[in-house]
C-alpha cells in the first residue's frame, strides 16, 4: 500500500513561471517531510524539507507548504528555470521509526 | 568518497542468469534501502534494512530477488534467474537518521 502519493507523473510549465508539484500522504504518524530532485543518469538528491511542527520552510526559490488536515504536502518553484526540469520526489518519514516512504515521484519539464 | 557507492554502475546479462548488485552505504549509517526505477516508471521501493536485519522487505517484486547486510555495512541485492521485466536502474540509499537520506548513483540492469 502506497502511504505516499503523487498523483501527476508528469508537469510541463513555461520558464518564468510558477511550477506546483503535489504530494499526497496517508500515514498520520509521519512527522518530517522531503523533496528530492533527480536527473538523468544521477542518483536523487535532496532539495527541502519540513517538519511536521511548520507549515512551510523555504529556500531561495523553492517553497515547500504542509498541510497537516489535509495529509498533503507541495513544492513551489518560482520562477522556473530549464534546470529545475528533472523528476521530483516526495518523501515522509517518522523520526521515531526512522524509514522513509518515498513517492513515484513528477517529471518536471520547465520550457524555454 | 564519502558518498554511497554503486557497483557495478552498467550490468547487462543474458535473461535466466543471477546477478547480484552491491551497495557501499555512508559509514556509520544504519539504514539502507533499495529501489528500482524502470524506464518511464516511478520509483518502486523494494526493501528496508535497519542495521543486518530486514523489517520491511515488502516490495520485493518475487521470490527470485533476495538482498543480505553484513557488519551493518555493505548491501547486496541479488536477482536470481533474470527476466526482461527485472531491466531498470537500482537505487541504493542510506541515512543515519530520517531526516535526510543519501541515495547512490544506481545500476542500470539490462536483461537480454
Amino acid at each position: 500500500d502506497q502511504q505516499v502519493k503523487q498523483n501527476s507523473p508528469s508537469l510541463s510549465v513555461q520558464e518564468g513561471r510558477i511550477s506546483i508539484l503535489n504530494c499526497d500522504y496517508t500515514n498520520s504518524m509521519f512527522d518530517y517531510f522531503l523533496w528530492y530532485k533527480k536527473y538523468p543518469a544521477e542518483g536523487p538528491t535532496f532539495l527541502i524539507s519540513i517538519s511536521s511542527i511548520k507549515d512551510k520552510n523555504e529556500d531561495g526559490r523553492f517553497t515547500v507548504f504542509l498541510n497537516k488536515s489535509a495529509k498533503h504536502l507541495s513544492l513551489h518553484i518560482v520562477p522556473s528555470q530549464p534546470g529545475d526540469s528533472a523528476v521530483y520526489f516526495c518523501a515522509a518519514s517518522n523520526l521515531y521509526r526512522d524509514q522513509f516512504y518515498f513517492g513515484t515521484g513528477t517529471s518536471l519539464t520547465v520550457i524555454p | 568518497g564519502a558518498g554511497v557507492s554503486q557497483s557495478p554502475s552498467n550490468k547487462v546479462t543474458e535473461k535466466g542468469k543471477d546477478v547480484e548488485l552491491r551497495c557501499d552505504p555512508i559509514s556509520g549509517h544504519t539504514a539502507l534501502y533499495w529501489y528500482r526505477q524502470s524506464l518511464g516508471q516511478g520509483l518502486e521501493f523494494l526493501i528496508y534494512f535497519q542495521g543486518n536485519s530486514a523489517p520491511d522487505k515488502s516490495g520485493l517484486p518475487s521470490d527470485r530477488f533476495s538482498a543480505e547486510r553484513t557488519g551493518g555495512s555493505v548491501s547486496t541485492l541479488t536477482i536470481q534467474r533474470t527476466q526482461q521485466e527485472d531491466s531498470a536502474v537500482y537505487l541504493c540509499a542510506s541515512s543515519l537518521r530520517a531526516t535526510e537520506a543519501f541515495f547512490g548513483q544506481g545500476t542500470r540492469l539490462t536483461v537480454v
